[in-house]
């Protein structure tokens, strides 16, 4: 049981634009604005591409975006391309004793 | 370039030990705070342990508390992970981090597979 709930999977056609929802609690996601989204790829490592909620890294493109509201962080990914297709996993510092806790992480099909 | 490499994985027997290494190169490596993540095969990232920069203070998942050990040598820019009492459910890819922001991991190594198995 991870500590971060996400969806196991989303789908989008290309061009149309998802979102991704991660519940936490005030431990955590609502109680600080630490919460960051990964991307991965089979077999590759995770890239980070939003960082304290709403951030992007340098490099990533604008179709990525972050927001929270409550207990719940969400990502949205506009205009769907097929190299969108990953795992998203995101996380959030925590009060509690772990520090970091990440979400089960979600599959995004691109249909 | 900025780069992590990990090393020291593979096989080795329930309740056996391991020692990952990662080297950090291409930034200072003593300023940044660092993580160990880890991810079963087929299952989610896990985050494992966090060192500061200055090896205090430090952190660690329950489910490794009291039998997994990180430290860093920033003499040497790396950063390490001693695994003792290892279990089956140990078995993963290990992967050290750098933290950009509080929580946040912008560099990754490739990871080093450990199989705990009999």
């Amino acid at each position: 049981q991870s500590a971060l709930t996400q969806p196991a999977s989303v789908s989008g056609s290309p061009g149309q634009s998802i979102t991704i929802s991660c519940t936490g609690t005030s431990s955590d996601v609502g109680g600080y604005n630490f919460v960051s989204w990964y991307q991965q790829h089979p077999g590759k490592a995770p890239k980070l591409m939003i960082y304290d909620v709403s951030n992007r890294p340098s490099g990533v493109s604008n179709r990525f975006s972050g927001s929270k509201s409550g207990n719940t962080a969400s990502l949205t990914i506009s205009g769907l391309q097929a190299e969108d297709e990953a795992d998203y996993y995101c996380s959030s510092y925590t009060s509690s004793s772990t520090h970091v806790v990440f979400g089960g992480g979600t599959k995004l099909t691109v249909l | 370039e900025v780069q992590l490499v990990e090393s020291g994985g593979g096989l080795v027997q329930p309740g056996g030990s391991l020692r990952l290494s990662c080297a950090a190169s291409g930034f200072t490596f003593s300023t940044y705070t660092m993580n160990w993540v880890r991810q079963a095969p087929g299952k989610g990232l896990e985050w494992v342990s966090y060192i500061s920069s200055s090896s205090s203070p430090i952190y660690y998942a329950d489910s490794v508390k009291g039998r997994f050990t990180i430290s860093r040598d920033n003499a040497k820019n790396s950063l390490y992970l001693q695994m003792n009492s290892l279990r089956a459910e140990d078995t993963a890819v290990y992967y050290c981090a750098r933290d950009f922001s509080l929580a946040a991991f912008d560099i990754w190594g490739q990871g080093t597979m450990v199989t705990v198995s009999s």
